[in-house]
């Protein structure tokens, strides 16, 4: 139990464009989701807090106007990368905790963007 | 955590040995520790975790130990087989908070 789902798993695209990425937790609702942000042979860094039904809370550095993030039901939070330049290329990887339980955060498979 | 940069520190081990991954953390006041695996182009795996409130936890193959008065946690694997080649990850969890701080992270290759 307790699957979360990412898509794409990889995606390229243009600078100048926007991409949005999915996390849908399969079997379980979360209030609150995750996103973190990976470079290649680097640790996780924690980029927002995605809460159901209100605002996301940015971890300072992140510009939220170009990491938008939408939590829109108990089981999906999208992020969406807009203007994408090549620097934000980047493994991008969202986590949930079944609401109510005091258990491990589950972790997506990530999603690895490519910025030409 | 701590995050030591661009570098991971690696561990090379003999297949069938053990092997013994170690981690430092930052904060005094985090309540809960986890251990996660990271396979090659994967998220993070949960292994398995310990509150602050014990020292010692065991799991199939694998056991957490924390250190609170040098704020050091390690995780032991026994018999360490080639699958469990990947990244490992230690994360600390303030009291009362769900955000996960990620340290560095160790590089595992298991030798035939």
């Amino acid at each position: 139990g307790a699957v979360v789902s990412q898509h794409p798993s990889w995606v390229i695209c243009k600078s100048g464009t926007s991409v949005k990425i999915e996390c849908r937790s399969l079997d379980f609702q979360a209030t609150t989701m995750f996103w973190y942000r990976q470079f290649p042979k680097q640790s996780l860094m924690l980029m927002a807090t995605s809460n159901e039904g209100s605002k996301a809370t940015y971890e300072q550095g992140v510009e939220k106007d170009k990491f938008l993030i939408n939590h829109a039901s108990l089981t999906l939070s999208t992020l969406t990368v807009t203007s994408a330049h090549p620097e934000d290329s980047s493994f991008y990887i969202c986590s949930a905790r079944p609401r109510g339980e005091d258990s491990p955060l589950h972790f997506g498979n990530g999603t690895r963007l490519t910025v030409t | 955590g701590e995050n030591v940069g661009l570098h991971l520190p690696t561990l090379s081990v003999q297949e069938g040995d053990n092997s013994i991954i170690n981690c430092a953390y930052s904060n005094s006041a985090s309540d809960y520790f986890i251990w996660y695996k990271q396979e090659s182009g994967k998220g993070p795996q949960f292994i398995i975790d310990i509150r602050s409130n014990m020292d010692k936890r065991q799991g199939q193959r694998v056991t957490v130990l924390l250190n609170k008065t040098v704020k050091h946690l390690s995780l032991q694997i026994a018999a360490t087989q080639p699958g469990d080649s990947a990244v490992y990850f230690c994360a600390e969890v303030p009291l009362n908070d769900y955000k996960l701080s990620f340290g560095a992270g160790t590089t595992v290759t298991v030798r035939a």
